[in-house]
C-alpha cells in the first residue's frame, strides 16, 4: 500500500529535550515536506527537499532541522524544543514539487 | 511573493444546498500550480484536484467543480447539492517554482459544516 509512515503519532515531552520525528514514504517520491497545522494558521511548510542531500527552508524553519539521506527516508530534528513548536506535524511527499502531495497521519506534539 | 487567502473561515449551509469556497492567490510566476485539499474531521489530508497555470479549464467531478479564473487570481471551489459528509476542513494550496524549487503555501482554511 502506498503511504507516508510518520512516527511517533503522539509525543509530549519537555523543554529543551531533542527529539526526532521519523517520516518514511514508499511511493519513490523525489519531494518531501514538512509542515506544521496550527489553528487559524493552516497549513505551513516548514522544510522541503527536492531530492537527496537537497533541501529547503519553507516558511517557518526557525528552530528545526532536516536531512535527506536517503530518498525514502526524511526526519524532522528538534534540537531544542520549546513550547511555540507545540503542533500537529504533517509530512508529505510527491512525484515533484509540481504534483498533489500523499500526506502522512500527522504528529500531534506537546512540548511543557 | 506567493499568498494564498480564503477570507472564509467558517460556512455553515443545510444539506442539499450549493456552497462555493474561494480562494485567491497572488504569485509573481507565471508556472504555477494550485491545488485544494480536505481535511475531514478524522484529520487526514485528502488531494481533491491540481490545476496548472496555463490551464485554465473549469473541472467538474461529480458534485464538485473548480472554477479557475487567472484574470482574478481565484479558484473558487463549488460542492453542489452538499452532503453531511462534506464537513471538513478546506484548504487550497499554492506551489511555485523559483529557482527550481518549489515551495508550497497553503492557505488558513475554510471550515465548512453541512447540517442535516
Amino acid at each position: 500500500e502506498a503511504q507516508v509512515t510518520q512516527n511517533p503519532r503522539y509525543l509530549i515531552t519537555v523543554t529543551g529535550k531533542k527529539l526526532t520525528v521519523t517520516c518514511s514514504q514508499n511511493m519513490n517520491h523525489e519531494y518531501m515536506s514538512w509542515y506544521r497545522q496550527d489553528p487559524g494558521l493552516g497549513l505551513r511548510q516548514i522544510y522541503y527537499s527536492m531530492n537527496v542531500e537537497v533541501t529547503d527552508k519553507g516558511d517557518v524553519p526557525e528552530g528545526y532541522k532536516v536531512s535527506r539521506k536517503e530518498k525514502r527516508n526524511f526526519p524532522l530534528i528538534l534540537e531544542s524544543p520549546s513550547p511555540n513548536q507545540t503542533s500537529l506535524y504533517f509530512c508529505a511527499s510527491s512525484l515533484s514539487g509540481a504534483q498533489p502531495q500523499h500526506f502522512g497521519d500527522g504528529t500531534r506534539l506537546s512540548i511543557l | 511573493a506567493q499568498k494564498v487567502t480564503q477570507a472564509q473561515t467558517e460556512i455553515s449551509v443545510v444539506e442539499k444546498e450549493d456552497v462555493t469556497l474561494d480562494c485567491v492567490y497572488e504569485t509573481r510566476d507565471t508556472t504555477y500550480y494550485l491545488f485544494w485539499y480536505k481535511q475531514p474531521p478524522s484529520g487526514e489530508l485528502v488531494f481533491l484536484i491540481r490545476r496548472n497555470s496555463f490551464d485554465e479549464q473549469n473541472e467538474i467531478s461529480g458534485r464538485y467543480s473548480w472554477n479557475f479564473q487567472k484574470s482574478t487570481s481565484s479558484f473558487n471551489f463549488t460542492i453542489t447539492a452538499s452532503q453531511v459528509v462534506d464537513s471538513a476542513v478546506y484548504f487550497c494550496a499554492l506551489s511555485e517554482s523559483a529557482s527550481g524549487t518549489y515551495k508550497y503555501i497553503f492557505g488558513t482554511g475554510t471550515r465548512l459544516k453541512v447540517l442535516a
